[in-house]
């Protein structure tokens, strides 16, 4: 079964550092989400992206944080200046359409340090 | 703003038992409720997706609930197994792209 995958499964970093966080979601989904869920927290959504462009995004994505979704294939979130507080769990998530199940990958633990 | 909770907490019940996990939501206009199975340090796994139309969804041993006026869903689930040990999750779509999430119910299922 074709599924979301993320990489790497694990960044440690400096504060003010930049990140990337990269995924390969499903082939022929057509909406891509990146979540995060901060340790003992709920999980959050952060950004939607479709048809090249943001369709939606939370008080949490700020100007620090970007996507894009460089080729065919790639869809990358990134932390420009990295704070204590993004350490958490980033999920990215895509689907067919918006009213679809949500297919997650498997996460990137970031810990900023 | 839309709030997702879920109770219990956490729960433990003996291999065997059925059980009923809680999902409330605060507005009811929803497009879609899905359940979420979550093991730990891994990413969410999408167990069942309710329209706001339909009332109910199965799938194997599982079977969701849906009062969108009442505000309420319940996951059911059937003859447990240690095998369904896991967090799970209740989420929200209220119409565009975000989903909305509830904390999560700790489920452990003793042998």
């Amino acid at each position: 079964e074709p599924e979301v995958t993320q990489t790497p499964s694990h960044q440690v970093t400096q504060m003010g550092q930049e990140v990337i966080l990269r995924c390969v979601p499903i082939s022929n989904h057509l909406y891509f989400y990146w979540y995060r869920q901060i340790l003992g927290q709920k999980v959050e959504f952060l950004v939607s992206f479709y048809n090249n462009e943001i369709s939606e995004k939370s008080e949490i994505f700020d100007d620090q944080f970007s996507v894009e979704r460089p080729d065919g294939s790639n869809f990358t979130l990134k932390i420009r200046s990295t704070k204590l507080e993004d350490s958490a769990m980033y999920f990215c998530a895509s689907s067919p359409d918006w009213n679809s199940p949500l297919h997650f990958g498997n996460g990137t633990r970031l810990t900023v340090t | 703003k839309q709030e997702v909770t879920q109770i219990p907490a956490a729960l433990s019940v003996p291999e065997g038992e059925n059980l009923v996990l809680n999902c409330s939501f605060t507005d009811s206009a929803i497009y879609n409720l899905q359940w979420f199975r979550q093991d730990p340090g891994k990413g969410l796994t999408s167990l069942l997706l309710i329209q706001s139309s339909q009332r109910e969804q199965t799938s194997g041993r599982l079977n969701a609930s849906l009062d969108k006026s009442s505000g309420r869903s319940t996951l059911y689930i059937a003859a447990s197994q240690p095998g369904d040990s896991a967090t799970y999750l209740c989420a929200v779509n209220t119409g565009g792209f975000k989903t909305i999430f509830g904390a999560g119910t700790r489920l452990f299922v003793k042998a």
